[in-house]
């Protein structure tokens, strides 16, 4: 069992590119979130999902869009990426979206945009 | 909505000394509040974790304690060893509405040997 892997491990991109990181979990767990983590901010929300077909929008989703088409995976794109969105990017998901589920992390991917 | 404050930023205590984290939150409506462990270049891990019906819990040698009243909890590790060393991150949420974690912006342990 893997549980909750994200790629890539880190990416340099130049400013307006395009790039999507991937987020895929093998727990059957109904909600998955995506956080940045910036050194003294802690941990954001950018956009999170309860359950398949549905998303929502944390503190900071401006220039990240999000989709949920199934259960286990959980993208998130930066249609423009420009210096600011430099950050480890964290997806995790919980069982069923209820606040006191645990959640459990990925990796993490650390995205550098010059 | 949700805003969660964390004190101190670093922390720096002798081993087998205690250690204090204190947090406070602003939504009354918050009732489940997590500690997260992050050690260096890795992912967060809850170490444990309150409900809002529960005025304090201990496991081994971390505890938390909860005053809903003031909007404040606290985590509280005793006998620290090196391993504890890590960057700690409290966090609250609540049942209704967008029920996703916010979390503190983190407090840097660092345990003397």
């Amino acid at each position: 069992i893997a549980g909750i892997t994200q790629a890539p491990t880190s990416q340099i991109l130049a400013a307006g590119r395009r790039m999507t990181l991937r987020c895929t979990q093998d727990m059957r767990h109904n909600a998955m979130y995506w956080y940045r983590q910036d050194l003294g901010l802690g941990l954001r929300l950018i956009h999170y999902s309860n359950t398949a077909g549905t998303t929502g929008k944390g503190e900071v989703p401006d220039g990240y869009s999000v989709s949920r088409a199934n259960t286990d995976d959980f993208p998130l794109t930066l249609a423009s990426a420009v210096p600011s969105q430099t950050s480890v990017y964290f997806c995790a998901s919980s069982d069923s979206g209820r606040a006191s589920d645990t959640q459990y992390f990925g990796p993490g991917t650390r995205l550098t945009v010059l | 909505g949700e805003n969660v404050e964390q004190h101190p930023s670093t922390l720096s205590v002798q081993e087998g000394d205690s250690a204090v984290i204190k947090c406070t939150y602003s939504d009354s409506a918050s009732n489940y509040f997590p500690w997260y462990k992050q050690e260096l270049g890795k992912r967060p891990q809850l170490i444990i974790d309150i409900r809002s019906n529960v005025g304090e819990k201990k496991d081994q040698r971390i505890a938390v304690t909860l005053n809903k009243t003031a909007k404040h909890f606290s985590l509280h590790i005793t006998e620290t060893q090196p391993e504890d060393s890590a960057v700690y991150f409290c966090a609250a949420s609540r049942d209704t509405g967008r029920r996703a974690l916010t979390f503190g912006s983190g407090t840097r342990l660092q345990v003397q040997p």
